[in-house]
């Protein structure tokens, strides 16, 4: 398997414009995860999903970011209206809902709003 | 509120010596412990775990203790070498969160040659 892979790597856009990041989970996992990576807060956990049903988005920062996951083998997360605050990495996981299992993440999106 | 700290945001180590790295927990549900590796430009890798009915798990050079009552864990690494220089993410997940994993805020680590 490829592995968990996000789209695009790198994005640049203007404040107030609309972004969308892509994450395609590996084959057969159950469970996607968003995460943000900040100094301050560390791989900040935004909203996870199991068996496509989101379970918690208590960590999504304010009703401008909002995730979907259509079916099994893609998920995206929006942020409409974009902020220069909203400037970070965010990476994508996926895993088996199991006990005693890890999560492979994604190798990012690294996301520049000016 | 962070349940899981890593309170020391970088550690320097001469090759071949011993690293430590520390991580320190709040919630007591907590059963299964990870340590993530990362380098830049990259996601998180996973390096080790341990369950909770343990309290160490050795691979390779890479060895993770638990204390349960101190609500504490650490990741020794030995021999260090220069290409273990990344950042290291401890993470933690408990059966009455469904799967959800919450990760500490990383330590850099420095292998000096």
């Amino acid at each position: 398997d490829a592995g968990v892979i996000q789209s695009p790597r790198h994005e640049v856009t203007e404040m107030g414009q609309e972004v969308t990041l892509r994450c395609k989970p590996i084959s057969g996992h159950n469970s996607l995860f968003w995460y943000r990576q900040t100094m301050m807060r560390g791989l900040e956990l935004l909203i996870y999903f199991n068996n496509n049903v989101p379970i918690d988005d208590s960590g999504m920062p304010e009703d401008r970011f909002s995730a979907k996951m259509p079916n099994a083998s893609f998920s995206t997360l929006k942020i409409q209206p974009s902020e220069p605050r909203d400037s970070a990495v965010y990476f994508c996981a996926s895993s088996l809902i199991l006990m005693n299992t890890e999560a492979f993440f994604g190798q990012g999106t690294r996301l520049t709003v000016v | 509120d962070q349940q899981v700290k890593q309170n020391s945001p970088s550690l320097s180590v001469q090759e071949g010596r011993i690293s430590i790295l520390n991580c320190d927990y709040t919630n007591s549900m907590f059963d299964y412990f990870l340590w993530y590796k990362k380098y830049p430009a990259e996601g998180p890798t996973f390096l080790i775990s341990i369950s909770s009915i343990k309290d160490k798990n050795e691979d390779g050079r890479f060895t993770v203790f638990l204390n349960k009552s101190a609500k504490h864990l650490s990741l020794h690494i030995v021999p260090s070498q220069p290409g273990d220089s990344a950042v290291y993410f401890c993470a933690a997940s408990a059966k009455n969160t469904g799967n959800q994993f919450y990760f500490g805020t990383g330590t850099s680590l420095t292998v000096i040659p």
